[in-house]
């Protein structure tokens, strides 16, 4: 079975920074991977996904994530955050008609 | 148009209690799934719809939780004598296909407090 780990529960910037999040998945084939964000008392939206195509994947509000097969990772970047930015992440692996298995989430504070 | 909505938004039951939770997907979504999350975690899979037809209910807690979606578009979850332990916020998802590689469109949810 498919499974995400997500490093750290809580990240902290400043505005301005540098944002990276990161995703490390386990799956015996080829997944598709996702990255939603949710605010407080709000559903998941979803910022990117990777469904095996370019493993550099552009998403919504600046954010990107690559998938590096050799590291079963797919961290998401944003180059300088903003303080709209401060949510919960959530990555999430699927495998073909099989349902999203999430990680706990990574709480994102960004610092003015 | 108009993305998922679920109702209630709060829910407080007391503990024996039965509880339904409705969910509106988008118009034509195929695909309908229920989530559980608890305080300070992912959601969790409970139960998957194709139209009608519940493909996967392998997440359902128990048998205390049962869901429906008779006529393809709204679903409800209904939980039957309500345990401290099914406190969560429950989400919703819709979505267009069956691939697993198109996005869901989750509501807000509803957050269940049982007393």
């Amino acid at each position: 079975a498919q499974s995400v780990t997500q490093l750290g529960s809580h990240v902290s910037v400043s505005e301005g920074a540098l944002v990276l999040l990161r995703c490390n998945y386990s799956s015996s084939v080829p997944p598709y991977l996702f990255w939603y964000v949710q605010y407080p008392n709000q559903g998941l939206q979803l910022l990117l996904k990777y469904t095996s195509a370019a493993t550099l994947v552009k998403g919504i509000n600046g954010f990107e994530a690559e998938f590096k097969k050799s590291e079963t990772s797919f961290h998401l970047t944003k180059p300088s955050a903003h303080m709209s930015d401060a949510a919960e992440y959530f990555c999430a692996v699927s495998v073909r008609n099989t349902p999203l298995v999430f990680g706990k989430g990574t709480r994102l504070s960004v610092i003015a | 148009g108009a993305g998922v909505s679920q109702s209630p938004r709060y829910k407080v039951a007391k503990r024996g209690q039965d509880v339904a939770l409705r969910c509106d997907p988008i118009s034509g979504h195929v695909s309908l799934f229920w989530y559980q999350q608890a305080l300070g975690q992912g959601p969790e899979f409970l139960t998957y719809f194709q139209n009608e037809a519940q493909l996967d209910k392998s997440g359902l807690p128990s048998d205390r939780f049962f869901a429906e979606r008779p006529e393809g578009s709204v679903s409800t979850l209904k939980i039957q004598r309500t345990q401290q332990e099914d406190s969560a916020v429950y989400l919703c998802a819709s979505s267009p296909g069956t691939s697993g590689k198109e996005e869901q469109f989750f509501g807000p949810g509803t957050r269940l407090t049982v007393l």
